[in-house]
């Protein structure tokens, strides 16, 4: 079965780092791009990015570019969403989602349950 | 890039048709046959519905059905039910290898 389990919920001051993760399962990792998918509380949904992990290319939108750092490690199948520091702003529910389609992007076949971020004095 | 626009609700009875709209422009929509459909029930992940403009993953009703028309996608439940209360996104592929979604309508049946 394919699968994506992502990390627990976090809650985190303003200004901290954090780090992310997305394991993937019951697929050949290194083939597929994998992307984060931010929704903000009672918001729609957001397409920030994306990384190949078999080259680890990365495809930013510019709405998040410079804001936050995809990446992943092949060896134990998991990608990664980092903050360097959180803003009370980055509050939301993120998921990770596997892409495909004749680009290999074109689309999300496979998502994640989400992980809740909260960020707050 | 802008979001794409659908509108914020509709609704319907059982057993009747809906129809959500998702408007880009001629660089998005228009340009590629790469729309895809999105359900999301509250308090739940994003479900894939419809890829490439049409075509509906193994396990989808065929009540789901999509189509396109010059810089607007469309995605009709025919035969509504209670369990398709949700909200519904659309995306778009665009250019520089990247998604974009649109702003999500929330189904309600009546």
């Amino acid at each position: 079965e394919v699968q994506l389990v992502q990390s627990g919920p976090e809650v985190k001051k303003p200004g901290e780092s954090l780090k992310i993760s997305c394991k993937g399962s019951g697929y050949r990792f290194t083939t597929y791009w994998i992307g984060w998918v931010r929704q903000m509380p009672g918001k729609g949904l957001e397409w920030m990015g994306i990384i190949y992990p078999g080259d680890s290319e990365t495809r930013y939108s510019p709405s998040f570019q410079g804001q936050v750092t995809i990446s992943a490690d092949k060896s134990i199948t998991t990608a990664y969403l980092q903050w360097s520091s959180l803003k009370a702003s980055d509050t939301a529910i993120y998921y990770c989602a596997r892409h495909t389609g004749l680009d290999g992007i074109d689309y999300m076949d496979v998502w994640g349950i989400g992980t809740t971020v909260t960020v707050s004095s | 890039q802008s979001a794409l626009t659908q509108p914020p609700s509709v609704s319907g009875s059982p057993g009747q048709s809906v129809t959500i709209s998702c408007t880009g422009t001629s660089s998005d929509v228009g340009y590629y046959n790469r729309v895809s459909w999105y359900q999301q029930p509250p308090g739940t992940a994003p479900k894939l519905m419809i890829y490439d403009v049409r075509n509906r993953p193994s396990g989808v009703p065929d009540r789901f059905s999509g189509s396109k028309s010059g810089n607007t996608a469309s995605l009709t439940i025919s035969g509504l039910q209670a369990e398709d209360e949700a909200d519904y996104y659309c995306s778009s592929y665009i250019s520089s290898s990247t998604l974009v979604f649109g702003g999500g309508t929330k189904l309600t049946v009546l």
